[in-house]
């Protein structure tokens, strides 16, 4: 086991609701960097936080938000779901920002939207 | 942008055998090179890593080979057993980014008969 955790582990919502999904990272790590994985397909980078702030962010429009606590935990928030939201989400945690810190996935979130 | 790809999507073969799987990156300015295994409802795990600066990299019954000319990645598992039946992906970061942004490949199947 990797030492990260996520919450829920499932979830359904329906369209145009908000949801906040979360992670709490490895000890000594403070870097989180989250992912939504589509059935049959490798994971796709939605952004990074490093230190409480974005520190890179992938093709997904603003819906997507997330915050990093002072404790490293972070959540993802999206608003006005739509059912292409359906996926696999997967947090990774890092020791400490770098392009090639290895990363290390908790178990993920699925969330199903309705 | 980056896209990583992977030869075949399914692998089977029996216990003791040596597993290849390979993939092909566009990039080249990529220079951190991972592969991951994820088991379902699980996820994806850390196996082995190699930087731009290596072409070959071994673990524990596992070996990875870097082909910078034709951009082209693969992971090979030696004496493969029952336990190794996952998804295997490799994911790339591209050189000059500053945070890990990881692009994944879609997944080979690798399935182990007893």
């Amino acid at each position: 086991e990797t030492g990260v955790t996520q919450s829920p582990t499932h979830l359904i919502k329906t369209r145009g609701q908000q949801v906040t999904l979360r992670c709490s990272s490895q000890s000594g790590h403070n870097t989180v960097s989250w992912y939504q994985q589509a059935l049959g397909q490798g994971p796709q980078f939605i952004f990074q936080y490093y230190r409480e702030e974005e520190n890179g962010r992938g093709n997904f429009p603003p819906r997507f938000s997330g915050l990093q606590f002072p404790n490293y935990s972070s959540e993802l928030n999206v608003n006005a779901l739509e059912l292409d939201d359906s996926a696999l989400y997967l947090c990774a945690s890092s020791l400490d920002g770098r392009a090639r810190d290895t990363q290390y996935f908790g178990p993920g979130t699925r969330l199903t939207v309705l | 942008g980056e896209s990583v790809g992977l030869h075949l999507p399914t692998l089977s073969v029996q216990e003791g055998d040596n597993s290849i799987i390979n993939c092909a990156y566009s990039n080249s300015a990529s220079d951190y090179f991972i592969w991951y295994k994820q088991e379902s409802g699980k996820g994806p795990q850390f196996i082995i890593d190699i930087r731009s600066n290596m072409d070959k990299r071994q673990g524990q019954r596992v070996t990875v080979l870097l082909n910078k000319t034709v951009k082209h990645l693969s992971l090979q598992i030696a004496a493969t057993q029952p336990g190794d039946s996952a998804v295997y992906f490799c994911a790339v970061v591209a050189g000059g980014t500053s945070y890990g942004k990881l692009t994944f490949g879609q997944g080979t199947i690798l399935t182990v008969h007893p």
